[in-house]
């Protein structure tokens, strides 16, 4: 199957500044990716759809200033949070698709301070 | 809003028996139901999936898909310990390139 990857796997930072996760497809081009973030004992709530080549679009409650996502290419999409919090912190997965199914990275544990 | 609700458990089965888990939906226009298997601190991964009424079979697995009741579930047989995890449903409109809505997850633990 697809495979996805995503780095880091986790990260600690300090509050307010800034982290960058990536997200790529290894063995095929996805022109759609997906990020979703999950807390402790809750499940995958989606983040964001984001597209190459255009702007991402965001779920409802979700601020788009806060959690920038590029997708440079049909390889590599990026989700930044920026000035993080405390309550930022949570398990990021992403996901492609490749003939219609989803794959998803193995997630990257993001731990703020 | 779309909703996916499944039982939280956790679900506790003897090894070798069949376990069942259930999912219900709230969107009538869901297209496409997906089980994923999640192990603690993991990301979930693809066990089965189903676009049609009735039965579909893999292996050990089978997902069974009624959309008049807007109900899924999966079925695993011979219950294996390294069954034991965390089985969450997922939908999705269908329509291209959707993102999934995940219900919460049913732990299941199989008893040796």
């Amino acid at each position: 199957g697809a495979v996805v990857s995503q780095h880091p796997s986790w990260v600690i930072c300090k509050s307010g500044t800034s982290v960058k996760i990536e997200c790529r497809s290894l063995d095929f081009q996805a022109t759609t990716m997906f990020w979703y973030r999950q807390f402790p004992k809750q499940s995958l709530m989606l983040m964001a759809t984001s597209n190459e080549g255009s702007k991402a679009t965001y779920e409802q409650g979700v601020e788009k200033d806060k959690f920038l996502i590029n997708h440079a290419s049909l390889t590599l999409s990026t989700l930044t949070v920026t000035s993080a919090h405390p309550e930022d912190s949570s398990f990021y997965i992403c996901s492609a698709i490749s003939s219609y199914e989803q794959y998803f990275g193995p997630g990257t544990r993001l731990t703020v301070t | 809003q779309k909703e996916v609700e499944q039982n939280s458990g956790p679900l506790s089965v003897p090894e070798g028996a069949i376990a069942s888990l259930n999912c219900t939906y709230s969107d009538r226009g869901s297209q496409s139901f997906f089980w994923y298997r999640q192990y603690s601190g993991k990301s979930p991964e693809l066990i089965m999936f189903i676009y049609s009424n009735g039965d579909k079979e893999d292996g050990r697995f089978t997902a069974q898909l009624n959309k008049a009741s807007q109900y899924v579930s999966l079925l695993i047989r011979d219950s294996q310990p390294s069954d034991s995890a965390t089985y969450l449903c997922a939908v999705n409109l269908g329509r291209g390139a959707d993102g999934l809505t995940f219900g919460k997850g049913t732990h299941l633990i199989i008893q040796p």
